[in-house]
């Protein structure tokens, strides 16, 4: 079955950087667009970002991490990376990442995620 | 953005109860509207996407409708299982949003 796991989490000073990434199995990566969504303690989900498929042209951002955050993907590792800038405190949160369903849709739109990785924590602190 | 609203906010509910939580789109999603339910300490389990269609693998007593502003999970005899956390999550726009969650204790 289809298996996300992320990684790259932990503890980091207001300012610096972390990349987070999410390692997929059980499908057939490049034909689903993918997702980044975070929680932060005791609060609802936020979406963070989203890329495209197979040729990840296409690339969204919330106005919250835009020009911080880069979303990517390598094909041939069948993996999805996040790369964080410029940390908040408010930045701090379980980072989940998901797949996009359809499978070979053209837009990350009209979609939903599923599976969900297991996410991992992120806390942005002096 | 479009904003999604959730209610109630929580609710308290006896095994076998019918519960019904009630999602509304700012703006005409059509029907890009899907549900999750989450539990504590755990990543989010798509319930139903698409405003209606039931995921694979999840119980019949889930149900969704509505399509347009206003959308609907139904649980028709709730489990132990389903004592949760549920959000709505619209994806007919950038950015993708989702409602303030529904807790069901």
């Amino acid at each position: 079955q289809v298996q996300l796991v992320e990684s790259g989490g932990g503890v980091v000073q207001p300012g610096r950087s972390l990349r987070l990434s999410c390692a997929a199995s059980g499908l057939t990566f490049s034909n689903f667009a993918l997702h980044w969504v975070r929680q932060a303690p005791g609060k609802g989900l936020e979406w963070v970002a989203s890329i495209s498929g197979d040729d990840a042209s296409s690339a969204y951002y919330a106005d919250s991490v835009k020009g911080r955050f880069t979303i990517s993907r390598d094909n041939s590792k069948d993996t999805l990376y996040l790369q964080m800038n410029t940390l908040r405190t408010d930045d701090t949160a379980v980072y989940y990442c998901a797949t996009g369903r359809p499978e070979k849709s053209t837009t990350v739109l009209r979609s939903w995620f599923d599976p969900w990785g297991q996410g991992t924590l992120v806390t942005v602190s002096s | 953005d479009i904003q999604m609203t959730q209610s109630p906010s929580s609710l308290s509910a006896s095994v076998g109860d019918r519960v019904t939580i009630t999602c509304r789109a700012g703006q005409t999603i059509n029907t890009y509207l899907n549900w999750y339910q989450q539990k504590k300490g755990m990543a989010p389990k798509l319930l139903i996407y698409a405003s209606s269609n039931l995921q694979s693998g999840v119980p019949s007593r889930f149900s969704g409708s509505g399509s347009g502003t206003d959308f609907t999970l139904t649980i028709t005899s709730l489990q132990p299982e389903d004592f949760a956390t549920y959000y709505c999550q619209q994806t007919y726009r950038i950015p993708v949003t989702f409602g303030p969650g529904t807790k069901v204790d």
